[in-house]
């Protein structure tokens, strides 16, 4: 099955500054990877997904970028702030293999602190 | 937000007793999920349904069990709790298609079993 990696566990950044959060997957047939923020006792929601056929897309201060080659995608978070702490978790899957539906696999979640 | 209701939000239950969680929406979706979120692990899928009666196991199923009498609802029972089942339990719900559709997840049910 599916396997995603994700890194850093932590990271914590300065208000304004950048913040990048990566993971790995290795199963070759998934096509869909969304990210989702999860504050502290709220429920996880999508912040942004992207598709095997894009290569980045971006939402204002958010974007994720896709490399299906080596099988690497990425959160970038600009001008980040204090609002934007929260744990994210990237995920991957594929419906079609799966006959519909979205069976998510998860990363293991990077807690991002933004200090004043 | 989706309309995506967990019951009960919080319970605490003994080794060895039956659990149900419940999980109710109003979006007419037809997947629905059962995820549980441990620290270090991220999110599991335990059981997950697409359609009424029609379910299937997940990364973690061992120990759990799900039914899906009506569109509406999706039940997960720990048949006997054990320790190991501590957990705060997410249910999730998407639309069919053939393309990947929005996971909505509802608020998290803490499970404490002692």
């Amino acid at each position: 099955g599916e396997n995603v990696e994700q890194h850093p566990s932590t990271l914590s950044v300065q208000e304004g500054d950048s913040a990048v959060i990566k993971c790995t997957y290795s199963d070759s047939a998934s096509n869909y990877f969304p990210w989702y923020k999860q504050e502290l006792g709220k429920r996880p929601q999508l912040i942004i997904d992207i598709r095997s056929n894009v290569g980045e897309k971006k939402d204002q201060r958010i974007a994720v970028t896709l490399n299906k080659t080596a099988k690497h995608f990425s959160l970038h978070i600009t001008e980040t702030q204090p609002e934007d702490s929260a744990v994210y978790f990237c995920a991957a899957s594929n419906a079609e293999l799966t006959g519909g539906g979205n069976k998510l696999t998860f990363g293991t979640g990077t807690q991002l602190k933004v200090e004043l | 937000d989706a309309g995506i209701t967990q019951s009960p939000r919080h319970k605490v239950t003994e080794t060895g007793t039956p659990v149900t969680l419940r999980c109710h929406q109003t979006e007419n979706h037809r997947y629905m999920y059962w995820y549980r979120q441990d620290p270090g692990h991220g999110l599991r899928l335990i059981h997950y349904s697409y359609g009424v009666k029609d379910t299937d196991k997940g990364e973690v199923s061992d120990g759990y069990s799900v039914s899906r009498s009506k569109t509406e609802d999706f039940l997960l029972t720990l048949e006997s709790a054990t320790s190991s089942q501590t957990s705060v339990y997410f249910c999730a719900i998407s639309e069919s298609g053939r393309s990947n559709t929005e996971a909505f997840f509802g608020q998290g049910t803490r499970l404490t079993v002692v």
